[in-house]
């Protein structure tokens, strides 16, 4: 079975720019969420979305904003990047929004230059 | 503010000794907490949930306990494929939305031959 799929798997974006990120979750799975992970530190949480809506949001500004898809694909999308976006951005999937394990895609790693 | 603290940071051992890696967290109501794996250029990998104080998981040479204010990843006669960074995080219980999970920086454990 595919396990959670992201693209692009690196990118390389100049200040100023925006970005978007992909995430396929596993398949059955309904809810998915984005994390930040900067180098050396622990993936810091960004959203959760369930059933195409919003269900939880993390202390990030306004420039992050997210979307699910009917078939419960999310794009996580960058405005106005800036120098301290670079980092690798996280899809995890699961069942539902309870105490449920995520599983992690591998990873998109956004350079911001 | 939910925090996670994890220690040591980072911990070198030879194939054989085994040890113990530590996740202490404060937190307004423990829904429960996670353990992952995290190789290099990789997302987490699932190891364990540990929902309340006394619970203990195995896997393998792995094993998880839980109290009140910490868990132990204790990690027996370790080889050298068990070298990766051990990601601590944990869920609090509120009520409305849906929560993500706050992380630890993480344990880079490296398993000489």
């Amino acid at each position: 079975d595919a396990g959670v799929t992201q693209s692009p798997t690196h990118l390389i974006k100049t200040r100023g720019q925006h970005v978007t990120l992909r995430c396929s979750p596993i398949s059955g799975h309904k809810s998915v969420s984005w994390y930040q992970q900067v180098l050396g530190q622990g993936p810091q949480f960004i959203f959760q979305y369930y059933e195409k809506e919003e269900r939880g949001r993390g202390n990030f500004p306004d420039r992050f904003s997210a979307r699910q898809f009917p078939n419960y694909s999310s794009e996580l999308n960058v405005n106005a990047l800036l120098l301290g976006d670079s980092a690798l951005y996280l899809c995890a999937s699961s069942l539902g929004t309870g105490f449920l394990p995520l599983h992690f895609g591998n990873g998109t790693r956004l350079t911001v230059t | 503010e939910d925090q996670v603290t994890q220690s040591p940071e980072a911990l070198r051992l030879q194939e054989g000794e085994s040890s113990s890696l530590n996740c202490s967290y404060t937190v307004s109501g423990l829904r429960g907490l996670f353990w992952y794996r995290q190789d290099p250029g990789k997302g987490p990998e699932f190891l364990f949930t540990l929902y309340s104080a006394g619970e203990e998981k195995e896997k393998e040479r792995l094993k998880a306990t839980l109290t009140k204010k910490e868990s132990f990843l204790h990690i027996t006669a370790p080889k050298p494929e068990d070298s990766a960074t051990y990601l601590c995080a944990v869920q609090a219980r509120r009520g409305g939305g849906a929560d993500g999970l706050t992380f630890g920086k993480g344990t880079h454990l490296i398993i000489q031959p």
